[in-house]
């Protein structure tokens, strides 16, 4: 049962472009949720996160969007970077009832920014 | 900069041999994760530490895996005996508890089981 999914295994984006990852969830405990992105033989490293009760978080040219009652979060990079060619992943965990810090990852999207 | 360290890098060793991989977490870190990484599940959480206690081990298969934190400076997941579908990138993660605190990853090991 993948409670975090991404849908879009790849996504391939020109230069200077928007770059839209998306993410949709399933548990309605979930409040808090995050990117990570990682590069090859590296592990994922923290990009931006966003609590529910927030519905928008930007951090420079990165900025996620949170829309519960459609159990959806975005990821947009703009302008996009071939040094923003990597796996991107969403993650997601219950904050309240105990912050466990237990996180559920989804799959992954590969994101390629040609120059 | 703090990081998490594991080790090995790389390991490639036959099938029904032991496997043990290591973790340093982050100095101050209270929480430490195991997860696994394969193409097909992504990254699938498989264990985690609180103040050197487990919390869930839930994700992992008990007949063969197995985790510990001897002490605050060092966790190991254990394999044995590996089997071929056991080969995937093994990540750790520290963090801190009591606030959403993001974890921070290792760069894992890379098992081969043949």
């Amino acid at each position: 049962d993948q409670q975090v999914k991404q849908n879009s295994p790849s996504l391939s984006v020109q230069e200077g472009r928007i770059s839209i990852l998306n993410c949709d969830y399933t548990n309605s405990m979930f409040d808090y949720f995050l990117w990570y992105k990682k590069y090859p033989a590296e592990g994922p490293t923290f990009l931006i996160s966003i609590s529910s009760i927030k519905d928008k978080n930007e951090d420079g040219r990165f900025t996620v969007f949170l829309n519960k009652s459609a159990k959806h979060l975005s990821l947009h990079i703009v302008p996009s970077q071939p040094g923003d060619s990597a796996v991107y992943f969403c993650a997601a965990s219950p904050l309240t009832g105990g912050n466990t810090g237990k996180l559920i990852f989804g799959q992954g999207t590969t994101l390629q920014v040609k120059p | 900069d703090a990081r998490v360290t594991q080790t090995p890098r790389d390991k490639v060793t036959e099938m029904g041999q032991e496997v043990t991989m290591r973790c340093q977490p982050i100095l101050g870190h209270n929480t430490v994760f195991w997860y696994r990484q394969t193409m097909m599940q992504g990254l699938e959480l498989l264990a985690y530490f609180r103040n050197r206690a487990p919390l869930d081990d839930s994700g992992m298969p008990k007949d063969r895996f197995s985790a510990e934190m001897p002490d605050a400076t060092l966790a190991t997941l254990k394999i044995q005996p590996s089997e071929p579908r056991d080969s995937a990138v093994y990540f750790c993660a520290s963090g801190l508890a009591g606030s959403p605190q993001p974890q921070h990853f290792g760069d894992g090991t890379r098992l081969s089981i043949l």
